[in-house]
């Protein structure tokens, strides 16, 4: 079983409002990974979490807040956020922070549609 | 520092004739490849990686990729393509010496296929 399911899939928020989303994924792996990618573009790393600790803050604004309540859980906190932000989210994760190769594969989610008005 | 370049940002090939994604890379060590697939409004979807192994990587779907050394390529191939493989394709690379740096994997800029009826 190689899945990280994201919720929600679509989310509309004001700018004003605060909202989350959430990861979660059943494959024993210790490192988790936020990305951003805006329509036709690459994804872009915001985040990686690697045995439930933030290890890589790609300078993201702090309207973004991301939270690994456990190695199976990973959420970004979202307020404040301008319609510039609006983009796909892709949750990711890999058995452990470490160069890719051999087993150490990233999987993705598919992703929360993000929409800021 | 790693790079990579994927050489059309658009193909269109008919259905049942042969597809040619193309991918050239730089990295400064012997480096993992990968391509990712992306299907309108889903997330990214592994579909080979070469890791040391053999040169020629079978993946899913009918896909292969060889990765050629010498031409710094890892280009990706169909026989005979289906409709249900138009989508955008990244191809990836991640550097063993990468290690603890800010971005574990580089992205190419992408590869929109369509497949004509």
């Amino acid at each position: 079983d190689t899945e990280v399911t994201q919720t929600p899939k679509h989310l509309v928020m004001g700018m004003t409002n605060k909202k989350s989303l959430k990861c979660e994924q059943h494959m024993g792996h210790r490192a988790m990974y936020w990305y951003k990618q805006k329509a036709k573009k690459p994804p872009e790393l915001m985040f990686v979490y690697s045995y439930e600790k933030l290890s890589i803050n790609e300078s993201v604004p702090s309207r973004f807040s991301p939270e690994c309540p456990n190695s199976s859980l990973l959420n970004l906190h979202l307020h404040a956020l301008q319609p510039e932000d609006s983009a796909l989210y892709l949750c990711a994760s890999s058995r452990n922070f470490a160069p890719q190769g051999g087993g150490n594969t990233i999987y993705f989610g598919e992703g929360s549609w993000l929409t800021v008005v | 520092a790693q790079s990579v370049t994927q050489l059309d940002s658009h193909v269109s090939v008919s259905e049942g004739t042969p597809v040619l994604l193309r991918c050239n890379y730089s990295s400064s060590y012997s480096p993992s490849l990968f391509w990712y697939v992306q299907h309108p409004n889903k997330g990214l979807q592994l579909l080979l990686k070469y890791t040391s192994a053999a040169t020629l990587v079978k993946g899913i779907n009918g896909f292969e990729a060889e990765f050629k050394k010498s031409e710094t390529s890892f280009h990706l191939t169909k026989p005979s393509a289906h409709m249900s493989d138009a989508a955008e394709y990244f191809c990836v690379v991640s550097d063993p010496v990468s290690s603890g740096s800010a971005r574990q994997l580089t992205f190419g800029s992408g590869t929109q296929l369509t497949v004509l009826p």
